[in-house]
């Protein structure tokens, strides 16, 4: 099974803060790899697909990259609107998620 | 725009099954692939299977011996069931388009619990 590693578990920023947050695959997914964000309450949606690709709708302020086993989400000026748990998916072998990177306001 | 309900039981008894429904409208069953996923309590989130739009199906092994997914495509439904449930399989449990999960319904929540 892979598995994948999400840090920090836990990340506090102010607004206007550029925000990064990785994921690591115990071995090559491929870019294989979604971001989804879930706020309290709601369903995950999915912000990020195949590593890089923004989703429809999506503010652009969001963005991944990432290969082989290293990925990352970047949110180049977090809005308050962005507090939530981010979740890291790769479908390459079987299908894992991270534990996820709670992101709240400093 | 496709959409995805999920609807069952919020309560079940350890050692009984679980059973829930994802209604889908806006988007025929008979295409892509649909799953369900569920988030335990501390986060954790669990790929549990799908079933491709031939019918096949593709389950977690953790969960092999226990889960079936199965579809009516008359009523663009498809179905969960997980057997011999525990206190362990209490979670929010999501409905999802897509291998890649592209879509979720909103989820609902399932307590095991005498």
């Amino acid at each position: 099974d892979i598995q994948m590693t999400q840090s920090p578990s836990l990340l506090s920023a102010s607004v206007g803060d550029r925000v990064t947050l990785n994921c690591k695959a115990s071995q090559n997914i491929n870019k294989n790899l979604n971001w989804y964000q879930q706020k309290l309450g709601e369903a995950p949606k999915l912000l990020i697909y195949y590593t890089n690709n923004l989703q429809t709708g999506i503010p652009s302020r969001f963005s991944g990259s990432g290969s082989g086993t290293d990925y990352t989400l970047t949110i180049s000026s977090l809005q308050p609107e962005d507090v939530a748990t981010y979740y890291c998916y790769q479908y390459n072998s079987g299908y894992t998620f991270g534990a996820g990177t709670k992101l709240e306001l400093k | 725009e496709v959409q995805l309900q999920e609807s069952g039981p919020g309560l079940v008894k350890p050692s009984q099954s679980l059973s829930l429904t994802c209604s889908v409208t806006g988007y025929s069953i008979t295409s892509n692939y649909w799953g369900w996923i569920r988030k335990f309590p501390g986060n954790k989130m669990e790929w549990m299977g799908y079933i491709s739009y031939s019918g096949s199906t593709s389950y977690n092994p953790s969960l092999k011996s226990r889960i079936s997914i199965t579809r009516d495509t008359s009523k663009n439904q498809f179905f969960l069931q997980l057997n011999s449930v525990t206190t362990e399989d209490t979670a929010t449990y999501y409905c999802a388009r897509g291998i890649t999960i592209a879509v979720w319904g909103q989820g609902v929540m399932v307590t095991v619990s005498s």
